[in-house]
């Protein structure tokens, strides 16, 4: 079946370094979703990207859908303690399906 | 206010029993989904709805069960079949009538088994 794969798994930063992380997928994606997990919270959606080779930007935080649609990265720019979690990206099982299938995560700490 | 509740948010059970777990939501979404999640893990689907009256098993669906009787709960059952029941469950919704929207999850309810 299809897998997302996320590195690293984990990555520790100095306050006010940048942050990066990579999605790749085995198979090519209608879209992908990036979501936030705070310590002992919930995921919450960040953003969705559709379209071959799109960059969005969210204040600090990049991000890019591949040109093949099958990876994609967040980069967060000047990291500060409140960007401390955990970031999925997930893509649909097959296209037009409801079913998300999620990458593992990349936990970042900050040090502040 | 438009969201998810899941209660309770903290959960203890004794071995060998069952468990419900709710999950509301007043969002008006057609999909809602449960997923578990372990301590440093990503979320793997339990079981899945795109419609009332029906749903759909995930990649860990045994020992668990669910019902859809009505468009806004989705409660979930951790039976004594499950083998290591202790986990962190994650109700979520989305509008599905499109490929994959963006989901909303609710806070989740940590489960304990004693």
């Amino acid at each position: 079946g299809q897998q997302v794969m996320q590195i690293p798994q984990y990555q520790h930063v100095q306050e006010g370094e940048d942050f990066t992380t990579y999605c790749n997928s085995s198979t090519t994606l209608s879209n992908i979703q990036w979501y936030k997990q705070r310590p002992g919270g919930h995921p919450v959606f960040l953003i969705q990207l559709v379209k071959s080779g799109e960059v969005k930007k969210q204040k600090r935080l990049t991000f890019q859908f591949g040109e093949a649609k099958k990876n994609s990265s967040l980069h967060i720019t000047a990291t500060q303690t409140t960007d401390v979690g955990t970031y999925f990206c997930a893509g649909p099982e097959i296209q037009g399906a409801q079913k998300l299938v999620f990458g593992q995560g990349t936990r970042l700490t900050i040090n502040p | 206010d438009g969201g998810i509740t899941q209660s309770p948010k903290y959960l203890f059970r004794k071995e060998g029993q069952n468990v419900t777990l709710s999950c509301e939501q007043n969002l008006n979404h057609d999909a809602m989904y449960w997923y578990r999640q372990d301590p440093g893990q990503g979320l793997r689907l339990i079981y899945y709805s795109q419609i009332v009256n029906d749903f759909q098993k995930g990649d860990i669906a045994e020992g668990y069960s669910v019902s859809r009787e009505k468009k806004e709960s989705f409660p979930l059952t951790v039976t004594s079949a499950q083998k290591n029941p202790t986990a962190f469950y994650l109700c979520a919704s989305s509008i599905g009538d499109r490929d994959a929207s963006e989901q909303f999850f609710g806070p989740g309810t940590r489960l304990t088994v004693l």
